[in-house]
């Protein structure tokens, strides 16, 4: 069935240095993407999307890729720090849809 | 800032149970859905919810469970016996328009324990 994964469960990272995590989804028909963060007994917090007709996008700190041909999605994360310490999970929906998570990432970050 | 606000924050209840979890999504939001999350799994579609009316579910959501928007301002998801797999952070989930395309913010969420 469609599905989206993650390839690393957790990452561990010194502080200050770039993180990024990834994302393979396997339904070619979604056209919108996001990453949340969701911290320990919380809900997940938008970070960043994109949508297909883009490739990358960026934010504070945080820049998006998107490749279509190989279905793949990134989050990168510039001069990592503490409080980036979360599990973070992709999602994607084809068009005005549900969203479908991915089964996350933890980072952590070494101070 | 804005935010969806959920009650309880935990809700323990006995197999077989009624329970109602309530929401009170973004004031403007048109769009409202329910989301969740068994320990360390990842996070689930349950319903989504617009002009009074589910606009799309999703398997988990069974004849067990509903959605109502009582008022103006509450959004509520109740599971009329629950069962010990229901246990799980359910989050709801508010966006302006619909979801894809448009950001959802998403509650603290309500932690079920069924026993």
């Amino acid at each position: 069935g469609e599905s989206v994964g993650l390839h690393l469960p957790t990452l561990s990272v010194q502080e200050g240095d770039n993180s990024i995590i990834n994302c393979a989804y396997s339904n070619s028909a979604s056209d919108y993407f996001i990453w949340y963060k969701q911290e320990s007994g919380k809900g997940p917090q938008f970070i960043i999307d994109i949508r297909s007709n883009m490739d990358k996008r960026q934010g504070q700190r945080v820049t998006v890729l998107l490749n279509k041909t190989v279905k793949h999605l990134s989050l990168q994360i510039a001069a990592t720090q503490p409080g980036d310490s979360a599990v973070y999970f992709c999602a994607e929906t084809p068009g005005r849809r549900a969203l479908t998570f991915g089964s996350g990432t933890r980072l952590q970050v070494q101070p | 800032e804005p935010e969806v606000t959920q009650t309880p924050s935990h809700q323990v209840t006995q197999m077989g149970q009624e329970v109602i979890l309530r929401c009170v999504p973004i004031s403007n939001h048109l769009y409202f859905y329910w989301y969740r999350q068994i320990l360390g799994q990842k996070v689930e579609f349950l319903v989504s919810f617009y002009n009074n009316e589910i606009s799309e579910k999703s398997e988990i959501f069974d004849d067990q469970f509903s959605v109502e928007r009582p008022d103006g301002s509450n959004f509520t998801l109740k599971i009329r016996s629950t069962k010990l797999e229901d246990s799980a952070m359910y989050f709801c989930a508010s966006s302006l328009l619909a979801g894809g395309l448009n950001e959802q913010f998403f509650g603290p969420g309500t932690r079920l324990t069924v026993l």
